[in-house]
């Protein structure tokens, strides 16, 4: 059973560009949350999705970010128009029931 | 909304000795407690978890308690080896359908060979 997957690993955009990040969760997890780390900090809550809605989007961004979780594919995190502050480590995590499992995480460095 | 704090933010002890973290939070409604262990440039691993039943739970090195009364809970790990070292996180959620979890700050953890 293949564990939580995200890619790209590392992305490197210039300002101004947008970057998606995707986060395939393991089989069988309906529950999708994201999360953004800034190095030497903990995580900070960004949204959580089921399949095809937004449960809570309460620690996103209001501009620029937006998620979303397909009937088919993978969970998707957009940012557009991207700053040097959106430069951290964005990882996703999925579940079933209560156990949260973390993916290896999206480096995001914007220049 | 629920609030965790995390102490200390670094811990550093012998390979042999025993490192306790220690964390609280504010939420009474909380029943779930992950740790998280991170090694540098990977995602947080789920090590261990205590749900609100339960006061004490130990798997081989690492052990949990749960003192929902004073809303604290701690990570034991014993015997502690090079390999252990890492940031821990520790987290509370209400756990069921919807789990926002909330995480605590980290405690990097050296273990000196």
């Amino acid at each position: 059973n293949a564990g939580v997957m995200q890619n790209p690993r590392h992305l490197v955009r210039r300002r101004g560009q947008e970057a998606r990040l995707r986060c395939s969760p393991m089989k069988g997890h309906s529950h999708v949350y994201w999360y953004r780390q800034l190095p030497e900090e903990g995580l900070k809550f960004m949204v959580y999705l089921q399949k095809e809605n937004i449960i809570d989007e309460s620690g996103m961004p209001k501009e620029r970010f937006s998620a979303e979780f397909p009937k088919e594919g993978p969970s998707i995190l957009r940012i557009q128009q991207v700053v040097r502050g959106d430069s951290a480590a964005y990882f996703c995590a999925s579940s079933q029931k209560d156990e949260q499992y973390f993916g290896p995480g999206t480096r995001l460095t914007v220049t | 909304g629920e609030n965790v704090e995390q102490h200390p933010s670094t811990l550093s002890v012998q390979e042999g000795d025993s490192a306790v973290i220690k964390c609280t939070y504010s939420d009474s409604a909380s029943n779930y407690f992950p740790w998280y262990k991170q090694e540098l440039g990977k995602g947080p691993q789920l090590i261990i978890d205590i749900r609100s039943n339960v006061g004490e739970k130990k798997d081989q090195r690492i052990a949990v308690t749960l003192n929902k009364t004073a809303k604290h809970f701690s990570l034991h790990i014993t015997e502690t080896q090079p390999e252990d070292s890492a940031v821990y996180f520790c987290a509370a959620s209400t756990g069921g359908g919807y789990q926002k979890v909330t995480f605590g700050t980290g405690t990097k953890l050296q273990v000196i060979p």
